[in-house]
C-alpha cells in the first residue's frame, strides 16, 4: 500500500529566507508524486507533479521539487518566499498497486512567513 | 468551467440529523472523490466513482454514512444519524481520467469543501 509521510508539521520562516518542505513516500511501485496547497478556507490547488521524466520539476509560484526514488522523495522547494505562500502543503502520491486510482495525501505542512 | 461545486459551503447541524452533502463535478470528468479533512487524520478518502458507479468505499467510516451518484453530473453524500465526531471539512473532487494518463496528468481538482459541525 502506498503511503506519505510529511516531517514537519509546521516550518516558520522569514519573507525571502528559502524554504525546504519534506516529504517521503513508501510504495512498492513506480508512483506519481504531487504536490498541493491550500488557503485558508480553499480547496486545495496542484503546485506540481512527477510523472515521469526530469527528476526535478518546477510549479507554480516559484516552487520546484525534486523526485529522488533511491531515498524515495520529493521534497519542495523554494529560494525566496513571500508572505502569500503561508498556506497549508500536502504531499500526495498515486500508485497502481491496488489497480485503483487513489490519490494518498500526507498529513500536511503549514508553512508560515514571517515579516 | 466552474471548476467543482459544493454545496453547502458550511453546515451546522443537531447530533442525530441527517446531513446531506452534494457536490457537482466539472463537466466530462469521469472520477469523482470523496475526502474528510480533520485536525486528527488529515486528508481520507472516503469512496470514489467512476463513470457514476461506486469503485472503492473502503474509506468509508461506519454504516451511517452513504454516496451516491445518480448521474454525471451530481452526487451526495449522506450521514444519517450524524454525530460530533463527523466535524470535518468534506471535500469533493473531480479527474477525467486515470491519474498520470495524459488526459489526468494534473491529479484532481477539488472543491472548496463543506464545513460540517455537528453539535
Amino acid at each position: 500500500a502506498q503511503s506519505v509521510t510529511q516531517l514537519d508539521s509546521q516550518v516558520p520562516v522569514f519573507e525571502e529566507a528559502p524554504v525546504e518542505l519534506r516529504c517521503n513516500y513508501s510504495s512498492s511501485v513506480s508512483v506519481y508524486l504531487f504536490w498541493y496547497v491550500q488557503y485558508p478556507n480553499q480547496g486545495l490547488q496542484l503546485l506540481l507533479k512527477y510523472l515521469s521524466g526530469s527528476t526535478l520539476v518546477k510549479g507554480i509560484n516559484g516552487f520546484e521539487a525534486e523526485f529522488n526514488k533511491s531515498q524515495t522523495s520529493f521534497h519542495l522547494r523554494k529560494p525566496s518566499v513571500h508572505i502569500s505562500d503561508t498556506a497549508e502543503y500536502f504531499c500526495a502520491v498515486s500508485d497502481f498497486a491496488g489497480g485503483g486510482n487513489k490519490l494518498t495525501f500526507g498529513t500536511g505542512t503549514q508553512l508560515k512567513v514571517e515579516l | 468551467d466552474a471548476g467543482v461545486i459544493q454545496s453547502p459551503r458550511h453546515e451546522v447541524t443537531e447530533m442525530g440529523q441527517e446531513v446531506t452533502l452534494r457536490c457537482k463535478p466539472i463537466s466530462g470528468h469521469d472520477y469523482l472523490f470523496w475526502y474528510r479533512q480533520t485536525m486528527m487524520r488529515g486528508l481520507e478518502l472516503l469512496i470514489y466513482f467512476n463513470n457514476n458507479v461506486p469503485i472503492d468505499d473502503s474509506g468509508m467510516p461506519e454504516d451511517r454514512f452513504s454516496a451516491k451518484m445518480p448521474n454525471a453530473s451530481f452526487s451526495t453524500l449522506k450521514i444519517q444519524p450524524s454525530e460530533p465526531r463527523d466535524s470535518a471539512v468534506y471535500f469533493c473532487a473531480s479527474s477525467p481520467g486515470f491519474i498520470g494518463t495524459a488526459l489526468s496528468s494534473g491529479g484532481y481538482t477539488f472543491g472548496s469543501g463543506t464545513r460540517l459541525t455537528v453539535v
